[in-house]
């Protein structure tokens, strides 16, 4: 059975802080896809970035960052400089390859608070 | 414009009431789904519909129904509201075929019952 990790309950970090949302995931597959999603205060879900098992590459978009770690079943997401805009509950969720059919396995979700 | 869409946005009722959630998406997908998030923000997929035919169906009572009258919409109703049913309800879709799609979200559902 699959399951995704986000250890961190909630975290609070002054504004221009760097910092870095663990996510910890199991699965029996070889093939499977991780992704982030973002929920701000007013609610909506926001995709954020999708990998799949066999692109350990990791990326960078603006202030984001994502490091995937096969060896540790880990993929991470650092936020550079942070603003008070980046304040929400951040997902991190798993999908085997089996079928889309099977939705996406989220983790509890860690609430980040940015502080001005 | 909008990709996926659900009316209500928020939906009061009593315990015992039934009431219908709706759900429609736009973007050509074959696959739908309910999740639930609960207090605690946790979010656990409900069901999923492929083509209007049910694919998954998670333990949920028996008294939540989906309803698909076509790949663009599925609708979700629920019988007999209790207090515990009190929880954000997220419509979603995805192309089928693969498990790299990302879910496109509705903005949910806030339901409480009072």
């Amino acid at each position: 059975a699959q399951k995704v990790t986000q250890a961190q309950t909630e975290i609070s970090v002054v504004e221009k802080e760097d910092v870095t949302l663990d996510c910890v995931y199991e699965t029996r597959d070889t093939t499977y896809y991780l992704f982030w999603y973002k929920q701000p205060p007013s609610g909506e879900l926001v995709f954020l970035i999708r990998r799949n098992s066999f692109d350990e590459q990791n990326e960078i978009s603006g202030r984001y960052s994502w490091n995937f770690q096969k060896s540790t079943s880990s993929f991470n997401f650092t936020i550079t400089a942070s603003q008070v805009v980046d304040s929400a509950v951040y997902f991190c969720a798993l999908s085997e390859a089996r079928g889309g059919a099977d939705g996406l396995t989220f983790g509890k979700g860690t609430h980040l608070i940015i502080q001005p | 414009d909008t990709a996926v869409s659900q009316t209500p946005k928020y939906l009061v009722t009593q315990m015992g009431n039934d009431k219908s959630i709706k759900c429609e998406q736009n973007l050509g997908h074959d696959t739908m789904y309910w999740y639930k998030q609960d207090s605690k923000k946790f979010l656990k997929i409900m069901f999923s519909y492929n083509n209007k035919e049910l694919i998954i169906n998670e333990t949920v009572p028996n008294r939540f129904s989906p309803k698909s009258p076509d790949k663009a919409h599925l609708n979700l109703h629920i019988n007999s509201l209790e207090l515990g049913d009190s929880a954000v309800y997220f419509c979603a879709s995805s192309p089928t075929g693969s498990g790299n799609s990302p879910l496109h979200f509705g903005n949910g559902t806030r339901l409480t019952v009072t």
